[in-house]
């Protein structure tokens, strides 16, 4: 099973809401990804989450708060995010070992977010 | 620097044809090259990948070449179907550290496979 669940599907926030996205893995992996991707682009590396620890912020403006309760579970928690903000956020799951023999990183079907 | 660059841009190919996409890189401290493929609205999936010790990998109807030594990579897709109408984007990895692994990505090719 190399399934990475994210909820909700869509969403769409007004400039001065809050609101989280979840994304789950249960193939024990403990490093855990999120991505934006816009139209047309590739996807973006937002963020890394190692061993439940907080390992590669890539300057994300700081509406944007990862959070990683548990190796299984990924939070993107938005702020008054601004309408540029809106995209697919995507969220991707990878194993470790060693010596390294897994390389693959999973990704989740994404959430659609739009910023009105 | 960490630029894999990627073409065509788009590709348009005849069903039952081959489809070929060629990625190029830089920085040798990449280690594993997976291919993604993504349809509208979701997500990428992981199609094949392959590590540079190796030449060629082949999977069903797709291939990957890869030239070190020129340090470049390609996706064949034999027999193409028109349910390989996506885009997609090669990748490369490298150890980021405590136990992750960072993409770079190429810009991504739209393939579009016609009857």
């Amino acid at each position: 099973d190399t399934e990475v669940t994210q909820t909700p599907k869509h969403l769409v926030m007004g400039m001065t809401n809050k609101k989280s996205l979840k994304c789950e893995q249960h193939m024990g992996h403990r490093a855990m990804y999120w991505y934006k991707q816009k139209a047309k682009k590739p996807p973006e590396l937002m963020f890394v989450y190692s061993y439940e620890k907080l390992s590669i912020n890539e300057s994300v403006p700081s509406r944007f708060s990862p959070e990683c309760p548990n190796s299984s579970l990924l939070n993107l928690h938005l702020h008054a995010l601004q309408p540029e903000d809106s995209a697919l956020y995507l969220c991707a799951s990878s194993q470790d070992s060693f010596p390294r023999t897994y390389y693959e990183q999973y990704f989740g079907p994404g959430t659609r977010l739009t910023v009105t | 620097q960490q630029q894999v660059k990627q073409s065509p841009q788009s590709l348009i190919v005849q069903k039952g044809g081959i489809s070929i996409i060629n990625c190029a890189y830089e920085n040798t401290a990449f280690d594993y090259f997976p291919w993604y493929q993504q349809f509208p609205g979701k997500g990428p999936a992981l199609l094949i990948a392959i590590r540079p010790d190796v030449s060629e990998k082949k999977e069903g109807r797709f291939t990957i070449s890869f030239n070190k030594s020129a340090k470049q990579f390609s996706l064949h897709i034999m027999d193409s179907q028109p349910g390989d109408s996506a885009t997609y984007f090669c990748a490369a990895s490298m150890d980021s550290g405590a136990g992750s692994y960072q993409l770079t990505f190429g810009k991504g090719t739209k393939l579009s496979v016609i009857p």
